[in-house]
Parts: structure tokens; sequence; C-alpha cells
């Protein structure tokens, strides 16, 4: 009954990898959203994705990109990791933002680059 | 640029009293504003959203209010009890459809 999940919830992994996170939510919304929350534990968005576009942080480097092969997924691709990508990852999905739209997130993927 | 603060960074009260989170943004032009708690080590719940119209929303124990002009709300929470120990983080939505986080505020309510 998990509304928003994520996989896996800990990847520990080499810097110079290629990764991937994978979300899927069952609540029929039609945007989803990645954040990063830092070791600070301050919560930046990075994506925001509907089938019609893709709002890209600009502060988010071109090594993340956000993967949708429906509307139910939204993955979080990864090239070339680095020792500053560790952090949680949150997936979140809402119905239209802008008429009210709650957030719901899923639990986050703590990555480890060593 | 949007800009979210949440005063205060953290906050330790005993149980049964009644207390004030406060968060501020520096641009008025929102859609709304939600709060969102978190507890360690786990996603984020949301626990009220407030149109850019409206001026507050209620739900149990918990009020927020916004002012949009003066770029402000307030989230009052009566009769803290132990359960209520999380961080509490605050985000607007705005034109560029994402939302900005506070840096929150992390409540500890002792028995």
């Amino acid at each position: 009954d998990t509304a928003v999940s994520q996989t896996p919830k800990y990847l520990v992994t080499q810097m110079g990898n290629d990764k991937s996170i994978k979300c899927e939510q069952n609540l029929g919304h039609d945007t989803m959203y990645w954040y990063k929350q830092d070791s600070k534990k301050f919560l930046k968005i990075m994506f925001s994705y509907n089938n019609k576009e893709l709002i890209i942080n600009e502060t988010v480097p071109n090594r993340f990109s956000p993967k949708s092969p429906d509307k139910a997924h939204l993955n979080l691709h990864i090239n070339s990791l680095e020792l500053g990508d560790s952090a949680v990852y949150f997936c979140a999905s809402s119905q239209e933002p802008r008429v009210g739209g709650t957030q719901y997130f899923g639990p986050g993927t703590r990555l480890t680059v060593l | 640029k949007q800009e979210v603060t949440q005063i205060p960074a953290a906050l330790s009260v005993p149980e049964g009293e009644n207390l004030v989170l406060n968060c501020s943004f520096t641009d008025s032009a929102i859609y709304n504003l939600q709060w969102f708690r978190q507890d360690p080590g786990k996603g984020l719940t949301s626990l009220l959203l407030i149109q850019s119209s409206q001026r507050e929303q209620t739900s149990g124990r918990l009020n927020a209010s916004l002012d949009k002009s003066s770029g402000r709300s307030t989230l009052y929470i009566a009769a803290s009890q132990p359960g209520d120990s999380a961080t509490y983080l605050c985000a607007v939505l705005d034109a560029g459809n994402m939302l900005t986080f506070g840096g929150g505020t992390r409540l500890m309510v002792k028995p």
C-alpha cells in the first residue's frame, strides 16, 4: 500500500561509478520530483517532471538525469559519482502543484560514495 | 531567487506547552506554502498546505497561518506531546513550479 516507494534504501558505491535509484508512485499523480538532502539536513529540489515538461534546478550537475518510463515512475541516473554526491535522495509526487497538490514523499535512498 | 528561513533552528519544550514555529520567505509571489514533518531517518509527511489566497489552515492540534505580503508563516502546535518530536520543515511553491524548503526546526518535547 506504499504510496511512493524507492529502491534501494541504501546504496554504497565507489567514486566514478554510474548508479540508478528507482521511484514508483501508485497515487495516480501526474507530477514527480527528486530532492537531495545533504549532511546538514538541508532539502533541495533537483527535478520536477510531468508528461509535459521537465524542470531542472540550475544547480544540479548534468551527471544527474531523470528518466520516466511511464507516468508512475521517475528514476534517477547518476553518472561518474563523486564524493559530494553522498546524501539522502527523496522522490515525491503530487497532482498539479500550482492548484494545491500536496507532495507525498518516498522513504529516501541513502547514497554513500567512497 | 527564493530563500526560506526557519526560526528557531532547534527547540526543546516540556510536554503540554503551546509553541510557535516561524517561517519566512523572500519572494511573496508564491502559489502555496506547506508544512512538513520529518522523523529521523524517514521521509517527509505533509501536515498542512495553505494556498496563497488563504490565511490559515487547521488540522487537529496544528494551525498554520500565512501572511503572503510580509512573507511569513507560523505553525502553532497546541498542547505539545513527546510524539510531536521531529523536524518541521516549511516549503513554498513559486512560479518555477518548485518547492523551496527552509532549513527546518528540530523540536524536542520532553515528557
